[in-house]
């Protein structure tokens, strides 16, 4: 299994610039989401999806948009980059009951700068 | 969302125990509480879960309280891999969707091991 897959690993932008990280699943799983994580700190939710073609904003939605056409792929976009989106994010997915599977995976991270 | 509190950064020598502990005072009934560590530069990973009991898993033990209103993650002997930071989560198993998988995440345990 690939588990969680995000694209790209590194992105400078400028600011004003927009682009659309990647993040793909291979395990069925029902429940994605995105966090950006600042220096020093911990994850915080941008947005998250409980099935194709569901999706909610989480804790800091400002600035970012989602969809999910299909269960497998849960991209999120930057529509004008600004200073101060420049973090790590990273993308999870699970099952959306637990009991079918206790474990939240996440990705390795996108590092994005925006100068 | 229940709360976690843990401290900031503990120190270990290699091959030594580590004791990283959690207070959780408001877990409800349904909460288990999960540890996830954070390798630098990696995204999060699942270590162990529980709700009453004590678990042992490969990677670790986690001994929680009669009351469940504190737990800790033990590592039995820690390597220079385990330098990471730790973050204790509670999950409420009875919700599926968001509900029951948006992760709240604090600002863990930054664990340091000497060689």
């Amino acid at each position: 299994n690939a588990g969680v897959t995000q694209t790209p690993k590194f992105q400078v932008l400028k600011t004003g610039q927009s682009m659309t990280l990647q993040c793909a699943q291979d395990m069925n799983h029902e429940y994605m989401s995105w966090y950006r994580q600042d220096p020093g700190m911990g994850l915080r939710l941008i947005h998250y999806s409980v099935g194709a073609g569901i999706t909610d904003q989480g804790e800091v939605p400002n600035g970012y948009n989602v969809s999910r056409s299909t269960t497998e792929d849960f991209p999120l976009r930057l529509l004008s980059a600004a200073p101060s989106q420049t973090s790590v994010y990273f993308c999870a997915s699970s099952y959306s009951r637990p009991s079918k599977g206790n474990t939240i995976y996440f990705g390795e991270g996108s590092w994005l700068t925006v100068v | 969302d229940a709360k976690t509190t843990q401290p900031n950064s503990m120190e270990s020598n290699e091959e030594e125990p580590v004791h990283l502990p959690c207070n959780h005072s408001t877990i409800s009934g349904t909460d288990y509480i999960h540890w996830y560590r954070q390798l630098p530069s990696q995204g999060p990973e699942y270590v162990i879960h529980g709700l009453t009991s004590n678990v042992n898993n490969r990677m670790a033990s986690l001994a929680i309280a009669e009351d469940r209103k504190s737990s800790t993650l033990i590592l039995h002997r820690a390597t220079l891999r385990d330098a990471a930071v730790y973050y204790c989560i509670l999950r409420d198993a009875s919700r599926e969707g968001a509900a029951g998988n948006k992760l709240t995440f604090g600002g863990g345990t930054r664990v340091l091991v000497k060689p």
